[in-house]
């Protein structure tokens, strides 16, 4: 039983570049998240999906598309890569509205 | 505007003391509170959750307090250990259009010393 699982650990993109951060849990949860985290701030939410066919926007989607592919993968895609999407990306499942969400350990992305 | 705000930002304890982080919020309407640690380079890991009418929840040497009325958390370590060392976020939970809503702390950073 892994848990959350992000691919890859780190990136480095220039400006401009596009890429797709997967994540996948085996808990068979329905809710499925990803977040940023910045330096001195707190994790934000990017994109989320209740179920599985559904997403929906969170605080901070610009710049971003997301995809549920199944019920067990929630992928993130950044299609031209800018310097403020420099951060830590997490992402998180959930079994239901109000319980534990458990985390990935994050991908660690740089773009120059 | 809902926000969480903890403090202090950072602490430095030696092993064997105790120490409390606190967290204060105005979310609404409120569903519960969560304290996780992140421990570096990994993912937030859940210590407790509370919803409005629980007062106290421990789990082993953690112990976190929820006043609903002045919306304020505390987290209490007990006899701290060299692997407490972490940061320490809290995190509300509001409902928004059905959906529960997260709203991050930005951490309390612990650093215990031997």
């Amino acid at each position: 039983n892994a848990g959350v699982t992000q691919t890859p650990k780190f990136q480095v993109l220039k400006t401009g570049q596009s890429m797709t951060l997967q994540c996948a849990q085996d808990m068979n949860h329905n809710s499925m998240y990803w977040y940023r985290q910045d330096p001195g701030m707190g994790l934000r939410l990017i994109y989320y999906s209740a179920s599985e066919g559904t997403t929906d926007k969170g605080e901070v989607p610009n710049g971003y598309n997301v995809s549920r592919l199944n019920k067990r993968e929630f992928s993130l895609r950044l299609e031209s890569a800018a310097p403020s999407q420099t951060s830590v990306y997490f992402c998180a499942s959930q079994w239901g509205n109000g319980g534990e969400q458990y985390f990935g350990p994050g991908t660690r992305l740089t773009v120059t | 505007k809902n926000q969480v705000e903890q403090s202090p930002q950072s602490l430095i304890i030696l092993e064997g003391k105790n120490c409390t982080l606190q967290c204060n919020y105005t979310v609404s309407p409120f569903s519960n509170l969560r304290w996780y640690k992140q421990d570096t380079g990994r993912g937030p890991v859940s210590l407790t959750i509370m919803t409005f009418s629980e007062n106290t929840k421990s789990n082993g040497r953690y112990t976190a307090t929820l006043d609903a009325d002045t919306k304020q958390s505390s987290l209490h370590i007990t006899a701290s250990q060299l692997s407490d060392s972490a940061s320490y976020i809290c995190v509300v939970s509001g409902e928004s259009g059905g959906y529960n809503k997260l709203i991050f702390g930005a951490g309390t950073r612990l650093a215990v010393h031997p």
